[in-house]
C-alpha cells in the first residue's frame, strides 16, 4: 500500500542534544509537509517542500530546520532541543499544493529530557 | 489570512445517536474543506472532503455540508458508534495557497 512512512515513532532526546526525524513516502508526491503537534491543539505547519523548494512558516524557529535529498525522503532537524519542542511530529504529503488531500503519516513523539 | 473556527471542542453522544460538528471560515477564495480523524497516539485521517462546487457529500454514515455563502460546512455522523470515539479537524484551503488551515478540534465521545 502506497503510504506516508515516520521514523522512529518515538524518540527520546536531551536538552540541547540534536535530534533528526525522518518521512518516507510512497505516493510519489510533489509535497511534503512537516507539522508539530502539541497535546489538545491542532496540528501546526513548520515548513514544507514543493519539489526542491523549502518554504518555511513565518512563525517556525530557526531551531527547527529541513533536508529533502530525494522525492521519498525529507528530514526534520530539531539543532538544540528544548523542553517546549517536546510534541508530536507529523509528516503529511500531497500531489500539489494549494487545495489538495493531504495524507499524513502516523507522527513521531519527541520526549525531551 | 485564513481562520477556521471549529465548535463544539467536545461532544458526548449515545451510541447509535448522530453527531455533527460545525465549522466556520473566512476566506472566500477557500475551496477545498477537508475533515480528519485522529485517534490517541495517530496521525490524522482522511475521512471524507469537500470542494466549493459541491454542496454536499456523503460516504457510508458520513456526511459534509457546505454553504458556501455562510462560510461554513459542517460534518455529520449517522448511526454513532464506540470506534467513532476521535478527535476531528476540519480544515479549509484554496487552489493558489501552501496549506491547510485547521480548526481546533472536537473531540467526541460515543457512549455505550
Amino acid at each position: 500500500d502506497a503510504m506516508v512512512i515516520q521514523n522512529p515513532r518515538y524518540q527520546v532526546t536531551q536538552f540541547g542534544k540534536p535530534v533528526t526525524l525522518s518521512c518516507s513516502q510512497t505516493l510519489n508526491h510533489n509535497v511534503m509537509y512537516w507539522y508539530q503537534q502539541k497535546s489538545s491543539q491542532a496540528p501546526k505547519l513548520l515548513f514544507h517542500y514543493y519539489d526542491k523548494d523549502f518554504n518555511n512558516e513565518a512563525d517556525t524557529p530557526d531551531n527547527f530546520q529541513s533536508r529533502r535529498p530525494n522525492t521519498s525522503f525529507c528530514f526534520l532537524d530539531i539543532r538544540s532541543p528544548g523542553l517546549g519542542d517536546a510534541a508530536m511530529y507529523l509528516c503529511a504529503t500531497s500531489r500539489d499544493p494549494g487545495g489538495e488531500t493531504q495524507y499524513f503519516g502516523p507522527g513521531t513523539r519527541l520526549l525531551v529530557l | 489570512g485564513e481562520n477556521v473556527e471549529q465548535h463544539p471542542s467536545t461532544l458526548s453522544v449515545q451510541e447509535g445517536d448522530s453527531a455533527v460538528i460545525k465549522c466556520t471560515y473566512s476566506d472566500s477564495a477557500s475551496n477545498y474543506f477537508p475533515w480528519y480523524k485522529q485517534e490517541l497516539g495517530k496521525g490524522p485521517q482522511l475521512i471524507i472532503d469537500i470542494r466549493s462546487n459541491v454542496g454536499e457529500k456523503k460516504d457510508q454514515r458520513i456526511a459534509v455540508t457546505l454553504n458556501k455563502t455562510a462560510k461554513h460546512f459542517s460534518l455529520h455522523i449517522t448511526e454513532t458508534q464506540p470506534e467513532d470515539s476521535a478527535v476531528y479537524f476540519c480544515a479549509a484551503s484554496r487552489r493558489n495557497g501552501n496549506k491547510l488551515v485547521f480548526g481546533a478540534g472536537t473531540i467526541l465521545r460515543v457512549k455505550s
